[in-house]
Parts: structure tokens; sequence; C-alpha cells
């Protein structure tokens, strides 16, 4: 089970924002990140707890192993405003997301 | 550039059926593994199930078990999810998944989404 905090939080353009998910039991870096804007299909961000997908800002990072992990967004943009989602996986599924965090302005 | 297309979703009422597709287009779609994944209306992601990259080896989440079946069209670069035995609490945009290669660890691309709407 993955619980991520805040549900939602409020920030401005250039603010650091810190996301986090945390998980039941130990998962050591089998964590991937995902954003998802209004009416749009989720988007890959960040894999492995700390890779980078192809064509990601770098602003965005991830960090963490274990049972705690955190996406950091250093300088947040308009465009980021957007719900996260973070998802775990193993060597085969179910894959497991959680509840999400809502960037608003 | 990955393209996935879902089609087929729409209004049902409980407990029919409802086939939606998925066409993919900009990959080799034979070498990857495939997802369906749900999103109930102002909630958040759900995975409903997975297929190897051959067909094989499907696997389905606890809630669609035994009435959602996923199989896959290499030869038309198709993804299919067939639903029985509808509920209300199957209403969802169902979203077709690419994951990185034949494992199914990450999703790298999805499609736009089709809502299925399950009431009577």
């Amino acid at each position: 089970q993955l619980t991520q905090s805040p549900s939602s939080l409020s920030a401005s353009v250039g603010d650091r924002v810190s996301l986090t998910c945390q998980a039941s039991q130990y998962i050591t870096n089998f964590l991937n990140w995902y954003q998802q804007k209004p009416g749009k299909a989720p988007k890959l961000l960040i894999f492995d707890a700390s890779h980078l997908a192809p064509g990601v800002p770098s602003r965005f990072s991830g960090s963490g192993s274990g049972t705690h992990f955190t996406l950091t967004i250093d300088g947040l943009q308009p465009d980021d405003f957007a719900t996260y989602f973070c998802q775990h996986y193993d060597y085969v599924p179910p894959l497991t997301f959680g509840g999400g965090t809502k960037v608003e302005v | 550039e990955v393209q996935l297309v879902e089609s087929g979703g729409g209004l049902v009422q409980p407990g029919g059926s409802l086939r939606v597709s998925c066409a993919a287009s900009g990959i080799d779609f034979g070498n990857y593994a495939m997802s369906w994944v749900r999103q109930a209306p102002g909630k958040g992601l759900e995975w409903v199930c997975s297929v190897g990259h051959g067909g094989d080896n499907p696997y389905y989440g606890d809630s669609v078990k035994g009435r959602f079946i996923i199989s896959r069209d290499n030869s038309r670069s198709t993804l299919f999810l067939q639903m029985d035995r509808l509920r209300a609490e199957d209403t969802a945009i169902y979203y077709c998944a690419q994951h990185s290669g034949t494992d199914m660890i990450r999703l790298s691309s999805w499609g736009q989404g089709t809502l299925v709407l399950v009431s009577s």
C-alpha cells in the first residue's frame, strides 16, 4: 500500500515543492512517479525512484528507497500544476498506485 | 512517436458486456508488455490487468478477476479488454498503457482513454 501526502497543496510559480509517498513495506527502489493534468492521461516522470524519464525537465527529481520516497519540483512552473501519483511494482503485477497529490495554485 | 488509441467505450447496463480496444502505432507492438489502468470519475488510478508481450502471462486485479479478459493481436498491433458482468463500480475511464519493455514495471506511454459508464 502506498500513501501519498499531502493529498493537495497550494504553491506558487518558482516554489520548491516536495511530495511524499510512503510504502507500507520495504520496496527497495521499485517506485515510479507520474504526472496527470486534468482531462489528460498520466505521463511517466520518474522511474526506479530517482531516474528521470526521457524528455522530463531537470527541475523534477526523485529520491528515497525502502519505504519513504520524495518527488521534488525545484522551481515550479505554470505547466506543473497537476496531480502526481506514485506507483509501486514488483517482479510481476499487481501494480499499485498511491492516492495522488494535487498541486494547485 | 508512440500512439495508443482506445475505442469501444460507452454506456452499458449492469450485468452487461463490453469490449474495448487499443490500437498502437509508432512502436514494434509485439516487443512490449501492455496494461489497462482505469480511473473512476474524480478518483485515483487503479491498475486493472496486464499481458505479456507474446500474449501470455495475463495478470488481473482482484476487483476484475473472473470477469475481465485481456488479450492482444500482435499482427494488428491491438490490445483488447473484454469486460463481462459489469458493475456500477466499473464505471471509469480505461487507459491502455505500454510498458517500457517485456517487463511489467513502468508505464512509458498511455492512450487518451475511453469512458465506460455502467448504468441502468
